[in-house]
């Protein structure tokens, strides 16, 4: 399977712990970008990246996130001192920035629960 | 700032019917118009995209949708609903100057045999 995937698919963690996920992007994609949804809601933006260059953040997204594209590749996405408002889905998407391909791709997402 | 409305929670059809999914949006200069659809326990998947040209734009799985820049709507159609189309759609839009997706809050589509 050639499409997105994320790493892992589920994680539980207490209250004040750190995650970090993962995201392999469809290999000729140069953009790489990282939502999350809760339940009965669509997906929300947080970051993206073109390469190793993050070009856009959500002001939304606190200072306990982070992400990184170091290689321009695989991205991670760490969430430091996590709270129960953390719990979603958090989706990740290639897409390649060239001509009219501006769709999206997503990877079956990591399902956060804090307790 | 840009903006989506999905204006109906859920949709309800008859197989073999006609459907429509409702969808408006709100973006500063020309806009990247997406639909998605979302089945239990799987990702998004993309359906359809409208760039520029025709306002009408077919996608995957017989689906189509109409592009209407005076009414700012981009509504997703099929002539004929399945069964098997019963799921979660979600209408995305992003501006020339930026990579993000806005999405709505989603349509259920419920087919009854």
């Amino acid at each position: 399977d050639t499409g997105v995937s994320q790493d892992p698919r589920h994680k539980i963690t207490k209250r004040g712990q750190n995650v970090t996920f993962r995201c392999d992007p469809i290999s000729e994609h140069n953009r790489l970008y990282w939502y999350r949804q809760t339940l009965g809601q669509g997906p929300e933006f947080l970051t993206y990246f073109q390469n190793e260059a993050q070009l856009e953040k959500s002001r939304l997204l606190s200072d306990r996130f982070s992400a990184e594209r170091p290689k321009g590749s695989f991205s991670t996405l760490e969430i430091q001192r996590t709270e129960q408002g953390d719990s979603a889905m958090y989706l990740c998407a290639s897409s390649l920035a060239q001509g009219y391909s501006y769709e999206q791709y997503f990877g079956p997402g990591t399902r956060l629960t804090v307790t | 700032a840009q903006s989506v409305a999905q204006p109906e929670d859920q949709v309800n059809v008859a197989e073999g019917n006609p459907l429509t999914v409702k969808c408006t949006y709100s973006v500063s200069g020309n806009p990247y118009l997406f639909w998605y659809v979302q089945y239990p326990n799987r990702g998004l998947q993309f359906l359809l995209k409208y760039i520029t040209g025709d306002n009408l734009v077919k996608g995957s799985y017989g689906f189509e949708a109409e592009f209407n820049k005076s009414q700012t709507s981009f509504h997703l159609k099929k002539p004929s609903a399945l069964v098997s189309d019963s799921a979660l759609y979600f209408c995305a839009v992003r501006g020339a100057s930026t990579g993000k997706l806005i999405f709505g809050q989603g349509t259920t589509l419920q087919v009854k045999p």
